[in-house]
């Protein structure tokens, strides 16, 4: 079955650690997404590719790196920089052109 | 620039009763938008969207969506809620095919049933 893979599905990690949220699809997708998602905050974009080997900044990517070496898969790195890094991360992609966004099930990072 | 309100952030319904989600986005050409559903724990689930064509658009599990321009809406409603149908639902817009451009999504707006 096509679709977006997240993994881990709950991640725990000591502060000051860097840590990396997997996201991997098998849509043929251009487009691939990270979001953060917040208790009453919505969704906030971290960083998006729109190809591979290019990606740009959202909202919050302070703290965040990404990587698009191949066109299924989009690692996010959570670093130490990052002031408050739990959360509950979500993964998305889309074919170029006006169409919608598919999401992976989330990976939840705590950070203690 | 881009950008999506969802005035409610809680609602609450009686099982059975009828469901309205309000949407309003502010873009500078014809938009492309989508509701999306989301359970706790889960990823996002689109509901139904809207590219061009007829304004009302149905979805899945019963839900349905208008598109009024001149109100610069896209509400959701569903005639008669089931308890399965809490959860919280975003409104989306974009993107529209620009390198730079993403989906936009609103804060959210959470659905509670009353049994």
């Amino acid at each position: 079955d096509g679709g977006i893979t997240q993994s881990p599905k709950y991640l725990f990690r000591k502060e000051g650690q860097n840590v990396t949220l997997s996201c991997e699809q098998n849509l043929n997708h251009d487009a691939m997404y990270w979001y953060r998602q917040d208790p009453g905050q919505g969704l906030r974009l971290i960083y998006y590719s729109q190809i591979v080997n290019d990606f740009q900044k959202g909202d919050i990517a302070e703290g965040y790196s990404v990587s698009r070496e191949k066109k299924e898969s989009f690692p996010l790195t959570v670093t130490s920089a990052q002031k408050n890094p739990t959360a509950f991360y979500l993964c998305a992609s889309s074919a170029t052109g006006n169409t919608e966004a598919f999401f992976g099930q989330g990976t939840r990072l705590t950070v203690v | 620039a881009q950008s999506v309100t969802q005035p409610d952030i809680h609602i609450t319904v009686s099982e059975g009763a009828s469901l309205e989600l309000r949407c309003n986005y502010s873009y500078g050409a014809t938009p492309y938008l989508f509701w999306y559903v989301q359970s706790p724990g889960q990823g996002l689930q689109l509901l139904l969207k809207y590219f061009s064509g007829d304004t009302l658009v149905q979805g899945i599990k019963g839900f349905e969506a208008e598109f009024k321009r001149s109100q610069s809406s896209f509400n959701l409603r569903k005639p008669s809620v089931h308890w399965s149908d809490a959860a919280e639902y975003f409104c989306a817009v974009g993107p529209v095919g620009n390198r730079d451009d993403k989906i936009i999504f609103g804060k959210g707006t959470r659905l509670h049933i009353l049994p």
